[in-house]
């Protein structure tokens, strides 16, 4: 089974609307985190927001924030105020804790184009 | 620019060359991670190093693959008789162990790699 699953493989959004990134996960480690990054078509993944399996309250960073589910295991990801800067491949990540490594294992993206 | 460096951003080989890449990471992150991204897909781990003892790799890292993390600083990554199906972008990140819960990687923009 796929531990990171992102079901939508491509998404246009309106400049300034807001878009929602799915991202469901699978494990059975009650200690995990869940990240997203963006990459750009230059290639260099950059960290966006990081939600921890303990935290309360829903991570937000600037204009973004995670929607965290945790009964549903979901963490999808908000983009408020789309800008053109935005478009690029969106992927989510986990860590298990008890995972050997401290490895990410990352889903499959979402490509976002924002449209002017 | 104290972020992640990689070189060389582009290397194109024919078959059965050896290569090798570099990795500098973030001044004092004690973490370095390897990753391997095919077209289309989210990266993968490869192998990871704290400090300069590589304490994991995964079944993806064939015997064709080294390692290695010197004095803990910079890492190199060489693959002997190079094969077409290596192509790819690989990808260095840093961590801080001691930010415990959030350890974030931190990623550099990739070496893309095209085997003819």
């Amino acid at each position: 089974a796929q531990k990171i699953t992102q079901t939508q493989p491509g998404m246009f959004v309106q400049e300034k609307e807001a878009v929602t990134l799915d991202c469901t996960y699978d494990t059975s480690d009650p200690s995990y985190g869940l990240f997203w990054y963006k990459q750009p078509s230059s290639g260099e993944m950059i960290f966006l927001i990081y939600q921890g399996s303990y935290d309360q309250q829903n991570a937000t960073e600037g204009r973004y924030s995670l929607n965290f589910q945790k009964a549903r295991k979901s963490a999808n990801l908000v983009i408020s105020a789309s800008q053109l800067g935005d478009s690029a491949m969106y992927f989510c990540a986990m860590r298990e804790e008890k995972a050997a490594g401290n490895k990410l294992t990352f889903g499959g993206g979402t490509r976002v184009l924002v449209k002017p | 620019d104290t972020g992640v460096s990689q070189n060389p951003r582009h290397k194109i080989t024919k078959r059965g060359q050896n290569v090798t890449f570099r990795c500098d990471p973030i001044s004092e992150h004690n973490r370095l991670y390897w990753y391997r991204q095919t077209l289309g897909q989210g990266p993968e781990f490869l192998t990871y190093f704290q400090n300069e003892a590589q304490l994991e790799k995964s079944r993806l890292l064939s015997d064709r693959f080294s390692a290695e993390r010197p004095k803990g600083s910079f890492s190199t990554l060489e693959i002997q008789r190079t094969e077409q199906g290596d192509s790819a972008m690989y990808l260095c990140a840093s961590s801080d162990l001691r930010q415990l819960v959030q350890e974030t990687q931190y990623f550099g923009p990739g070496t893309r790699l095209l085997v003819l």
